[in-house]
């Protein structure tokens, strides 16, 4: 079956250190790759967009790598921030069809 | 520009009773989604839009109905609620249905049925 898997549900680092991120997945080919972050009590807001031919895809302190071999994305928040504290979504859409998403990894920057 | 707009924010109901929530999208987006989210289970979709008068089944598209006949509005009715469609509703919308357009969300209604 189809799976998308983030797998930490909670992830608790220090300020100033880089937080890393992975989406997995399985019996997938997606063409695109998609980051969304939500807040509690908001709904997401999309970050980033990779392409399966993009190794790696940068905005601002964010870094999101994708691995067609491995079927894996990793989401990379450099010089992190309590600000940056937030649930962040994976998702993906086999070909023209709705995105699916994974369960997010709720994150935790400690000042 | 408001982006997607959904109400209402917050609603109780008891079970057995029926309601609509609207979903109101003001980017000219031809495509339109509604997602449950639970805590553990990530958004799930319920149900789809593809353009005006069209709609299609999600994942999980039983208990619930929807419409879309005006370009901007989505709605999401429940005929006969249980406490089981006890979750966070959220709406989005993209411009196209490619895997490389974003998706935008409202900020969700939050529905309690006791």
């Amino acid at each position: 079956s189809q799976k998308i898997e983030q797998n930490s549900e909670a992830l608790n680092i220090q300020e100033g250190k880089t937080a890393t991120l992975t989406c997995n997945y399985t019996n997938y080919s997606p063409a695109y790759l998609q980051w969304y972050r939500q807040d509690p009590g908001r709904g997401p807001v999309f970050l980033l967009l990779i392409r399966e031919n993009e190794k790696e895809k940068r905005k601002e302190r964010l870094k999101v790598t994708f691995d067609t071999t491995l079927k894996q994305s990793l989401f990379h928040i450099t010089a992190s921030q309590p600000a940056d504290s937030a649930t962040y979504l994976c998702a993906l859409g086999p070909g023209n069809t709705p995105l699916v998403f994974g369960k997010g990894t709720r994150l935790s920057v400690i000042a | 520009n408001a982006g997607v707009t959904q109400t209402p924010k917050f609603r109780v109901l008891k079970t057995g009773q029926s309601m609509t929530l609207l979903c109101a999208q003001d980017m000219n987006h031809e495509y339109m989604y509604w997602y449950r989210q639970d805590p553990g289970m990530g958004l799930r979709l319920i149900h789809y839009s593809v353009g005006e008068g069209t709609t299609a089944k999600g994942e999980v598209p039983d208990g619930y109905n929807v419409s879309r006949l005006k370009k901007q509005n989505f709605l999401l009715g429940l005929e006969s609620a249980a406490p089981s469609q006890t979750s966070v509703y959220f709406c989005a919308s993209r411009t196209g249905q490619a895997s490389n357009q974003p998706q935008h969300f409202g900020d969700g209604t939050r529905l309690s049925i006791l």
